[in-house]
């Protein structure tokens, strides 16, 4: 079946410097990818999306591509700031299964000053 | 801008007892879902509906039970909690991207 893997559970930095998130992912079908970010007690909210391959989509400084030949769609982002600590989601969209989504296990991203 | 709406915000119950969970979109989209965030954040879809059918039913205990009444609300029922269901609940909708509600902190002791 469909899946997502997030390799770091918890990533702590200092502002200003670069990340770079993990998501890789197993689908039969062709994929539809998607970042959301979950602050403290928060909804999660949409951060990126793509299902074109070799394409950089970008939104709130944050940016991703996806690579269909390795399966992964990294989060990343040039200059974190405080803002940006918040729990990080990948996920999968199964748009023949009417966009279900099936989400990684998260990245707890921590920025410190 | 909230577009779902869900109630109650927090419920505490004990073992056995009977809980019901609300969501309503006013986003005009037909696809509704309900998922639960665990204790250690894991997200996990439960149940999907489009336009009142239902049409994904993940492998989820028996005791639960969603149900709609037009295509902008959706409820879940939970019949004799257990403490495995201690979660957060968190209703979405969709036409295409997803829009999640603020989420039902459900406590069973």
């Amino acid at each position: 079946g469909d899946s997502v893997t997030q390799t770091e559970g918890l990533v702590t930095l200092t502002k200003g410097l670069p990340v770079m998130l993990n998501c890789t992912y197993q689908t039969t079908y062709s994929p539809f990818l998607f970042w959301y970010v979950q602050h403290l007690n928060e909804a999660p909210k949409l951060l990126l999306k793509s299902s074109t391959d070799n394409k950089r989509t970008e939104h709130q400084g944050f940016y991703a591509t996806l690579h269909k030949s390795s399966s992964s769609f990294h989060l990343q982002k040039s200059s974190v700031q405080l803002s940006d600590s918040a729990l990080y989601f990948c996920a999968l969209s199964e748009m023949s299964n009417y966009n279900v989504l099936y989400f990684g296990s998260g990245t707890k991203l921590t920025v410190e000053p | 801008e909230t577009a779902v709406f869900q109630t109650p915000n927090y419920h505490v119950t004990q073992v056995g007892n009977e809980v019901s969970f609300n969501c309503k979109q006013t986003l005009g989209h037909d696809t509704m879902y309900w998922y639960k965030q665990d204790s250690k954040k894991l997200l996990k879809i439960m149940f999907s509906y489009n336009n009142k059918q239902l049409i994904v039913n993940e492998t989820v205990p028996r005791r639960f039970s969603p149900q709609s009444s037009d295509k902008a609300h959706l409820n879940l029922r939970i019949k004799s909690v257990e403490p495995e269901d201690s979660a957060v609940y968190l209703c979405a909708s969709s036409l295409f991207e997803q829009y999640f509600g603020p989420g039902t902190r459900l406590t069973v002791l």
